[in-house]
């Protein structure tokens, strides 16, 4: 059965921590492993990953994709309150399979 | 648990029919769910908001009455994509949460449809 599963469920760090979020996955016919951040409304996109190995990075954020090992994690460095969010990990493959997401929340 | 079932996953229809697509939350009564739009290496575009026993909250530029939603149950909300053109071609996912008192559940996604229209 295909699967993904985030962890920690719900983190709580102070200003100008840096956290380590991690996604792993079971799903056959992999394509492409996807990180969104929800706040309010629609996930934003924030990487996807199809190649191990290679780090994606954008300002404090970073990602990185192991298929041997079946797992990504999602980096964000010198945390502020805006990061405050639930981060989604979606596997695709014919369709989207998404984790239940880690609540991360900021405090300053 | 938390398990939202989206059907179908695929679907092909003609031009000018109109396709019908169910999301249900299976073991949880969803006070609210989403239905979303994917468009290719993008963000989820998020089209409506429906609660149960209330009219849908369309975002800017949905037409609603294009894309008809009903969320007549706790468990149940389609999305009717009314005289389906080729442009309406895409990949549509729902999600669901509940709400008790002030704690929002986290949101579960069911796996989408890809709906192609020839």
């Amino acid at each position: 059965e295909d699967k993904v599963v985030q962890s920690p469920l719900s983190l709580v760090v102070h200003e100008g921590d840096t956290v380590t979020l991690n996604c792993s996955y079971e799903v056959t016919n992999f394509r492409s492993l996807l990180w969104y951040k929800q706040e309010k409304k629609a996930p934003t996109f924030l990487f996807m990953l199809t190649s191990s190995g290679i780090e994606k990075k954008s300002g404090r954020l970073s990602s990185i994709l192991d298929k041997k090992e079946l797992f990504s994690i999602l980096n964000i460095t010198a945390t502020q309150t805006g990061d405050s969010a639930i981060y989604l990990c979606a596997v695709e493959k014919n369709q989207f399979y998404f984790g239940t997401g880690t609540s991360l929340t900021v405090i300053p | 648990g938390a398990v939202v079932s989206q059907h179908p996953s695929w679907v092909i229809c003609k031009s000018g029919t109109s396709v019908k697509i169910e999301c249900r939350s299976l073991d949880f009564q969803a006070t609210t769910m989403f239905w979303y739009r994917q468009f290719p290496k993008q963000s989820l575009m998020l089209m409506a908001t429906s609660n149960e026993g209330s009219k849908a909250t369309y975002e800017q530029g949905v037409e609603k009455d294009k894309f008809l939603i009903n969320h007549a149950s706790l468990t149940l909300s389609t999305l009717t994509v009314t005289s389906a053109h080729p442009e309406d071609s895409s990949f549509y996912i729902c999600s669901a949460m509940w709400t008790l008192s002030s704690y929002n559940s986290p949101l579960h996604f069911g796996n989408g449809t890809r709906l192609t229209v020839t």
